[in-house]
């Protein structure tokens, strides 16, 4: 999502529910995709990555899914728990030219007890 | 066993002062990094080195100089700090060349200026 003035996207689930966190992506020669959970006072962590060249991965409770053609990603995230709240980033890159990590906006994951 | 280190965790300081904020990492790593996250969260990235060499510079003012004195270490010095330089700075490191993923992030350095 895009960030609207200084609020970040809110996504509010239940524990146990599962979270989708969507991402639109600008680049259409972006190679590789990741996602990171940023937690409060923390650094960005990484947790999963897809390849350009792939439409799906997954990891443990989490998964990311590519769709190209309309130039979207996103992080789904199984049973959340309250340690998943955290605000999370996709970020892209291309590898050619400068091959900078190119981070999108954000959206905060609250998890209700 | 922390892997990427920076120094101080907060920074509070005038306006017009030099200030510096230092970066470690132990993961053997060849290449590093400093990004800005601003109010809004948006983070982005201002230089990367590999093997103390500088590969991006971000279009940063050049009040802000890194410095790498060894692959393991990347400082950030800014000269005569302004009110729009309130912000966290985070380091960060990938092994490999250039571009090469993941990378992993310190803490981060809040800076406040008064």
């Amino acid at each position: 999502g895009e960030s609207v003035g200084l609020h970040l996207p809110t996504l509010s689930v239940q524990e146990g529910d599962n979270s989708i966190i969507n991402c639109a992506y600008s680049n259409s020669a972006s190679d590789y995709f990741i996602w990171y959970k940023q937690e409060s006072g923390k650094g960005p962590q990484f947790i999963i990555d897809i390849r350009s060249n792939m439409d799906k991965r997954q990891g443990q409770r989490v998964t990311v899914l590519l769709n190209k053609t309309v130039k979207h990603l996103s992080l789904q995230i199984a049973a959340t728990q309250p340690g998943d709240s955290a605000v999370y980033f996709c970020a892209e890159i291309r590898y050619t030219g400068r091959r900078a990590l190119t981070f999108g906006s954000g959206t905060r994951l609250q998890v209700q007890p | 066993d922390t892997a990427v280190s920076q120094t101080p965790k907060y920074l509070v300081t005038q306006m017009g002062n030099d200030k510096s904020i230092k970066c470690e990492q132990n993961l053997g790593h060849d290449t590093m990094y400093w990004y800005k996250q601003d109010s809004k969260k948006f983070l982005k990235i201002m230089f990367s080195y590999n093997n103390k060499e500088l590969i991006i510079n971000e279009t940063v003012p050049n009040r802000f100089s890194p410095k790498s004195p060894d692959k393991a270490h990347l400082n950030l010095h800014i000269n005569s700090l302004e009110l729009g330089d309130s912000a966290v700075y985070f380091c960060a490191s990938s092994p490999g060349g250039q571009g090469a993923q993941p990378q992993h992030f310190g803490d981060g350095t809040r800076l406040s200026i008064l």
